[in-house]
């Protein structure tokens, strides 16, 4: 079975724009969770979705939203590109949504945002 | 809020050594998962092992295995015949059962490096 996919794989942006990034699940997991990684540090969580409804977000500003289609892929959007939002975005799949042993989560490779 | 605390910046060991990776945690949760996960430069996050916080037995999984020490808050990664494939970064990670689903709060990671 594919694992979590993801793209792009970089992108180059500046400062203002707006970004998409996409994520593709494991075959049956219904939830995705985006996390923010910025180098040197680890992974920070942005959103959580399952079955098409948020189930969690972050500390992260409105700039920042989400979204789940019917097939349980997901789109990351961050909108008015600031220097500080350079960073590996990572999705990861999940099967449930619940605090069980289904909710380990399976992580993509990341898109790699660069803002200049 | 919890808090995962990594306090070894950089690790090294001789092949086929056994090296202890340190990781200490903050929470009042009572039923919660523990987690490392290992993420080799090619950048894709894996699970290395996990502990339940209601077992009182240390997880093990082949060379990984786990000292789980509940009322220290505590939760240290053992490796075992250490190879270079072992290389990479690695993040202690919690996760509140039942709580904010899809949430993993992840310590800022050791790099270990193996050497032949």
């Amino acid at each position: 079975d594919a694992g979590v996919t993801q793209s792009p794989t970089h992108l180059i942006k500046t400062r203002g724009q707006h970004v998409t990034l996409r994520c593709s699940p494991i075959s049956g997991h219904k939830s995705v969770s985006w996390y923010q990684q910025v180098l040197g540090q680890g992974p920070q969580f942005i959103f959580q979705y399952y079955e098409k409804e948020e189930r969690g977000r972050g500390n992260f500003p409105d700039r920042f939203s989400a979204r789940q289609f019917p097939n349980y892929s997901s789109e990351l959007n961050v909108n008015a590109l600031l220097l500080g939002d350079s960073a590996l975005y990572l999705c990861a799949s999940s099967l449930s949504d619940r605090g069980t042993i289904l909710t380990e989560q399976f992580f993509g490779p990341g898109t790699r945002l660069t803002v200049l | 809020a919890q808090t995962v605390t990594q306090s070894q910046p950089e690790m090294s060991v001789q092949e086929a050594e056994t090296v202890t990776l340190s990781c200490t945690y903050d929470t009042s949760e009572s039923n919660y998962y523990l987690f490392w996960y290992k993420q080799p430069p090619s950048r894709q996050m894996i699970l290395v092992i996990r502990q339940e916080a209601y077992k009182q037995q240390n997880a093990t999984e082949n060379r990984f295995s786990v000292n789980f020490q509940k009322a220290a808050k505590s939760f240290s990664l053992k490796i075992s015949d250490s190879q270079l494939g072992d290389t990479a970064m690695y993040f202690c990670a919690f996760e509140d059962y039942g709580g904010s689903q899809g949430n993993l709060i992840f310590g800022k990671g050791t790099k270990l490096s193996v050497k032949p």
